[in-house]
Order: structure tokens, then C-alpha cells, then sequence
């Protein structure tokens, strides 16, 4: 069965600080991995798209890497802001599921001051 | 370029009675989605359309949801009659194709009663 797991799912850290989220998928045939940012009361917004040839794709303050091999993707967040504080969403695409994203349950991300 | 709009934004209606929701993709997008949170649970598919093809509907629920989209432009989800596990949050997107980013609208927030 394709799955997408994530931990934590949720994490409290002080501005500034830096924080990696993880994500292991079980999606086979894997096409690509990406990673969204959720606000509240919001519609997903894409942060990076990577293929199964990348490593490590940055956005910003944000870095994502990806092991196709152990089928394990981090997303990491430099100096975080306070409007970092939101939902953060691994989504894998299936090859053989030509559009379908396949959702991790997301990892609640407060950032205090 | 606008982005893609759902409408309403929230809806309240008692089991039994029927809801229509709608999305506006991006213009030029051929490819809308039609996906769903429930019950605090990761987001799932629900159906796909290619212009006004329905590519896939694997994820549609039941017969008592109908999803159209007539002329390939905006797209309607009804479900009738709406029960109480129907309550959740309705996000459609729309992608140019498979390899660029989907882009998700801020969602329908449907509570049944």
C-alpha cells in the first residue's frame, strides 16, 4: 500500500532556531516527492519538487533532501521566522498514478518568539 | 495571475440536504483535482479531470457525490444527500501537467449537522 509517513507531527522551536522535519514514503513506483507549506485555513502551497536523480533542492531558508534509495526525504528550516509556523506537508507522486498525490499527515510547526 | 478559487468558503448544512462546491482553476490549466481532508486525517484524492474528461475517480467516496466540469473550464462537486462523515475540507487544484507544480485553492470547509 503507497503511505507517506512524517514525524513529528509537531514541533515547537524558538524563532530563530533551525528544525528538520522527516518524511519515509512506501509509494512505488516513485516519480517525485514534494513538500508543501499549509497555513491555517489555507490551501497547500508548494516549497520544492524533487525527481528521484536529486539530492537536495533549496528554497530559501528551506533545504530539502531525499534518499531514493531508503525512500527518506527531510526538509530543513534555517533561522526560522515566526511566519514559518504552519503546517508542513511531504506529498509523494506514484509513476504508474499519473496525478494522484499521495499525502503524509503533516508536521505542525510553532515557532514562539 | 489569479490562482485557483474555490467558492463557498465554508458551508453548513444539515445531513440529508444537498451541497454544490466550485472551483475556478487556473486559466490555462487542463488538469483539475478534486481532493479532501477529513477528521484530521491526511488530505486525499478524490477525482481528477483532464480538460472535461474524468481521468480518474478512484477516490470519490460513493454515489452521492458528483463531480462535473463542463466545457473544461470551472468544476462543480455535489453531494447528495450529504451525510455526517461528509464533513471536512474540499481543496481543488489544477497543474498544467504532471511535471509542474499543483496549485491548491484555500479549500471549502463543509460541516454537515
Amino acid at each position: 500500500k503507497n503511505q507517506v509517513e512524517q514525524s513529528p507531527q509537531s514541533l515547537i522551536i524558538l524563532e530563530g532556531k533551525n528544525c528538520t522535519l522527516q518524511c519515509n514514503y512506501t509509494v512505488s513506483p516513485f516519480s517525485n516527492l514534494r513538500w508543501y507549506k499549509q497555513d491555517t485555513g489555507r490551501g497547500p502551497v508548494s516549497l520544492t519538487i524533487m525527481t528521484f536523480s536529486e539530492n537536495t533542492k533549496s528554497n530559501g531558508r528551506y533545504t530539502a533532501t531525499l534518499d531514493a534509495d531508503t525512500k527518506q526525504s527531510s526538509l530543513h528550516i534555517t533561522a526560522s521566522q515566526l511566519s514559518d509556523s504552519a503546517s508542513y506537508i511531504c506529498v509523494v507522486i506514484s509513476m504508474d498514478s499519473s496525478y494522484k498525490l499521495i499525502f503524509g499527515s503533516g508536521t505542525r510547526l510553532l515557532v514562539r518568539p | 495571475e489569479a490562482g485557483v478559487t474555490q467558492f463557498p468558503s465554508h458551508s453548513v448544512i444539515e445531513k440529508g440536504q444537498t451541497v454544490t462546491l466550485r472551483c475556478d482553476p487556473i486559466s490555462g490549466h487542463d488538469n483539475l483535482y478534486w481532493y479532501r481532508r477529513v477528521m484530521g486525517k491526511e488530505i486525499k484524492f478524490l477525482l481528477h479531470f483532464v480538460k472535461e474528461s474524468k481521468q480518474d475517480e478512484s477516490g470519490m467516496p460513493n454515489n452521492r457525490f458528483l463531480a462535473e466540469r463542463t466545457g473544461g473550464t470551472y468544476s462543480t462537486l455535489k453531494v447528495q444527500p450529504a451525510e455526517l462523515e461528509d464533513s471536512g475540507v474540499y481543496f481543488c487544484a489544477s497543474s498544467q501537467d504532471r511535471w509542474t507544480g499543483v496549485h491548491f485553492g484555500n479549500g471549502t470547509r463543509l460541516t454537515v449537522t
